[in-house]
């Protein structure tokens, strides 16, 4: 079985500046996907970015940027620029390549605060 | 776009009463699935469904159950609440394969006392 570790409960830094929020995961597979998902105040599961574990280059996504680290079974979530609208709970995912289960398997979650 | 539909937004039950939560997508998706989100614990995969007709247990499927009698629709019971079920239940759906991202609903919240 798969487990995201999010170490980070919560997180607080000004607007403007950069903020990385670390996820390692545990998993006996080689072939995989990454997912950050947002969740701001409203509720809504709003995804922000995702990695190919097969894939050496880090994703990007404009302000969002992952540095993916297989071997250390780590995938840290960069926010460049940060905005007060990036103020959410931010969750890492593992979802496996393979047959059988569909689902995801989340972290614990981050609680990022943007302070103005 | 309608995208993943849940119903109701709020539920208060008492225990040992039963009730559906809704689900409806309008992408044509095959995968369905249900989570549920408690405080400190992240999401928590209850029951998935890859195609209408063919459902499986998640991780935390005790106390649910689940149909999928079309692709659209994706319910999800509770046949005798428990306060242990006081939780905050996504829906999501996707296209087949692991790349493809899920696509949620605003979330149920549902309160057992």
């Amino acid at each position: 079985a798969q487990t995201v570790t999010q170490s980070q409960p919560e997180m607080s830094v000004q607007e403007a500046e950069t903020v990385t929020l670390s996820c390692t995961y545990d998993t006996s597979e080689n072939n995989y996907y990454l997912f950050w998902y947002k969740q701001p105040p409203s509720r809504q599961m709003i995804l922000v970015i995702r990695q190919e574990a097969y894939k050496q280059q880090n994703a990007t996504e404009n302000r969002f940027s992952v540095n993916f680290q297989k071997a250390a079974k780590s995938f840290s979530l960069k926010i460049s620029d940060s905005q007060l609208g990036d103020t959410a709970m931010y969750f890492c995912a593992f979802r496996y390549s393979g047959g059988g289960a569909d689902g995801l398997t989340f972290g614990k979650g981050t609680h990022l605060i943007i302070q103005p | 776009n309608a995208g993943v539909t849940q119903t109701p937004k709020f539920q208060v039950l008492k225990t040992g009463q039963s009730m559906t939560l809704q689900c409806a997508q309008d992408m044509n998706h095959e995968y369905m699935s249900w989570y549920r989100q408690d405080p400190g614990m992240g999401l928590r995969l209850i029951h998935y469904s890859v195609g209408a007709g063919i459902t499986d247990q998640g991780e935390v499927p005790n106390g649910y159950n689940v149909s999928r009698s079309t692709t659209e629709d994706f319910p999800l019971r509770l046949l005798s609440a428990a306060p242990s079920q006081t939780s905050v239940y996504f829906c999501a759906s996707s296209r087949p394969g692991p790349h493809s991202p899920l696509h949620f609903g605003n979330g149920t919240r549902l309160t057992v006392t």
